[in-house]
């Protein structure tokens, strides 16, 4: 099956810091899906792109789907505690495929 | 006001057990999911459901077998658990012709 792989693989940063996290997959797929998971609840979705090299933001976040079709980046500016969580990467395979990368935990230290 | 409702949230049981899992949704939508969520947090689709179309993900053992009793609800029914089916089970909803999925809180599994 699909592998998407994420990095990295956890982060530590200081609150007010900028993250950055992406995700690469063996396949192509047409639309990159960000979710974030908080501790005890289901993923949430963040961002939606569908088009190759679209650039989306939502709020302080910021992602971009790939020229390729095959990669995609998540960018998180002036990082909050409740940013705490994992972040997902899914690539959407047909109506009802939906993989998900491998996670990126991040922790915000105040 | 919930969107995706799951029941319950723990469920802890012995091996070889027969349970089941409950899902429900109040968005309207018409196809309904289920995952799992292993120990490292890794995300795997095992079921898609519409009112016309059941797919199952090759690798889901037989063991597993969604029920829909009605468009909002699709429970996941477990036979002879065993120790590996330990995990968080989420459930998701979507509307046709959008690709958002909704997901539940999840219910965390564990076979003893």
């Amino acid at each position: 099956g699909q592998q998407l792989n994420q990095s990295p693989q956890s982060m530590f940063i200081q609150e007010g810091e900028d993250v950055s996290m992406n995700c690469t997959s063996s396949s192509i797929f047409n639309t990159w899906l960000w979710y974030k998971q908080d501790p005890g609840e289901g993923p949430v979705l963040l961002i939606a792109l569908y088009k190759a090299g679209e650039l989306t933001s939502n709020g302080r976040l910021t992602a971009q789907f790939g020229i390729t079709r095959k990669d995609s980046f998540l960018n998180i500016s002036a990082s909050i505690p409740s940013d705490v969580g994992i972040y997902f990467c899914a690539g959407l395979a047909g109506a009802n495929n939906l993989f998900f990368g491998t996670g990126t935990r991040l922790t915000v230290i105040p | 006001d919930t969107a995706v409702s799951q029941t319950p949230k723990y469920l802890v049981t012995q091996m070889g057990n027969d349970k089941s899992i409950k899902c429900e949704q109040n968005l309207g939508h018409d196809t309904m999911y289920w995952y799992k969520q292993d120990s490292k947090k890794f995300l795997k689709i095992m079921f898609s459901y519409n009112n016309k179309e059941l797919i199952i993900n090759e690798t889901v053992p037989n063991r597993f077998s969604p029920k829909s009793p009605d468009k909002a609800h699709l429970n996941l029914h477990i036979n002879s658990l065993e120790l590996g089916d330990s995990a968080v089970y989420f459930c998701a909803s979507r509307r046709t012709n959008q690709e958002t999925q909704y997901f539940g809180p999840g219910t965390r599994l564990l076979v003893l």
